[in-house]
C-alpha cells in the first residue's frame, strides 16, 4: 500500500506562517485531506480537496498540492493551532479502495 | 448536526475478539456515504481499518483484512467493527467516522469521540 510522509515536528512563532507537507505517490491521483488533533481529542477535518475548509474552520488554514506533495499552510498561527496534523488520501496502489494516513506533524506555536 | 458515538468493552483479552459499535444520529446511514473505522495506538498515528457502505459493501486495510469484519444495521442506524485474535498491538483508541467525496476528493468529515480499547489479560 501507499505511504504518506510528513515531517515529525515543526515550530512557528505566534502570528507567523507555517507550512506542513505530506509526500506520497497517491497524491498524484487523489487530493489530500488534513486533520487537526489536539491531545485527548478526536481528529477534526480542516482542509479537503483543492483548498476547501469545512464550516467553522478559520481562513488562516489553507491547502495546496503539486505533484506528489500536498501542503497545509497556517497563516498567522495562533496558540490554539498547536496540535498534531495528519494528512490522508485514498490509496492509489492496488484496488484504489483503501485509505492511508500520513505519519503526522506536531506543530508547536512559540 | 451529525454525531457518531462509539461503544463497547474497554478491555479485551488476548486472542479474543474486539467488538465495537458506532451509533449515528442526525443522519440516516441509508441515505448514503461510506462509514469507517480508524484507530490510534497510544502515542502513535492514525490507521484506517476499513469502511462500509449502507448496502453492506466493505473495504478493509490489507494489513488487517484477515481479522476484520465491519457490518451495518440500517434499522438501528449504526455500524459495527469486529477484530479477531487481538494482541497487545491492537491496543488503541478506536474512532468511527463518516467518509464523503468522489474521485479525486475523499475525506472524513464527522468523527466520534473515540473509545480506548486495551488488550490485556
Amino acid at each position: 500500500s501507499s505511504e504518506l510522509t510528513q515531517d515529525p515536528a515543526v515550530s512557528v512563532a505566534l502570528g507567523q506562517t507555517v507550512r506542513i507537507t505530506c509526500q506520497g505517490d497517491s497524491l498524484r491521483s487523489y487530493y489530500a485531506s488534513w486533520y487537526q488533533q489536539k491531545p485527548g481529542q478526536a481528529p477534526v477535518l480542516v482542509i479537503y480537496g483543492k483548498n476547501n475548509r469545512p464550516s467553522g474552520i478559520p481562513d488562516r488554514f489553507s491547502g495546496s498540492s503539486s505533484g506528489n506533495t500536498a501542503s497545509l499552510t497556517i497563516t498567522g498561527a495562533q496558540a490554539e493551532d498547536e496540535a498534531d496534523y495528519y494528512c490522508n488520501s485514498r490509496d492509489s496502489s492496488g484496488n484504489h479502495l483503501n485509505y492511508v494516513f500520513g505519519t503526522g506533524t506536531k506543530v508547536t506555536v512559540l | 448536526q451529525v454525531q457518531l458515538q462509539e461503544s463497547g468493552p474497554g478491555l479485551v483479552k488476548p486472542s479474543e475478539t474486539l467488538s465495537l459499535t458506532c451509533a449515528v444520529s442526525g443522519y440516516s446511514i441509508s441515505s448514503g456515504y461510506y462509514w469507517g473505522w480508524i484507530r490510534q495506538p497510544p502515542g502513535k498515528g492514525l490507521e484506517w481499518i476499513g469502511s462500509i457502505y449502507h448496502s453492506g459493501s466493505t473495504y478493509y486495510n490489507p494489513s488487517l483484512k484477515s481479522r476484520v469484519t465491519i457490518s451495518v444495521d440500517t434499522s438501528k442506524n449504526q455500524f459495527s467493527l469486529k477484530l479477531s485474535s487481538v494482541t497487545a498491538a491492537d491496543t488503541a483508541v478506536y474512532y468511527c467516522a463518516r467518509r464523503r467525496g468522489s474521485d479525486p476528493i475523499y475525506y472524513f468529515d464527522y468523527w466520534g469521540q473515540g473509545t480506548l480499547v486495551t488488550v490485556s489479560s
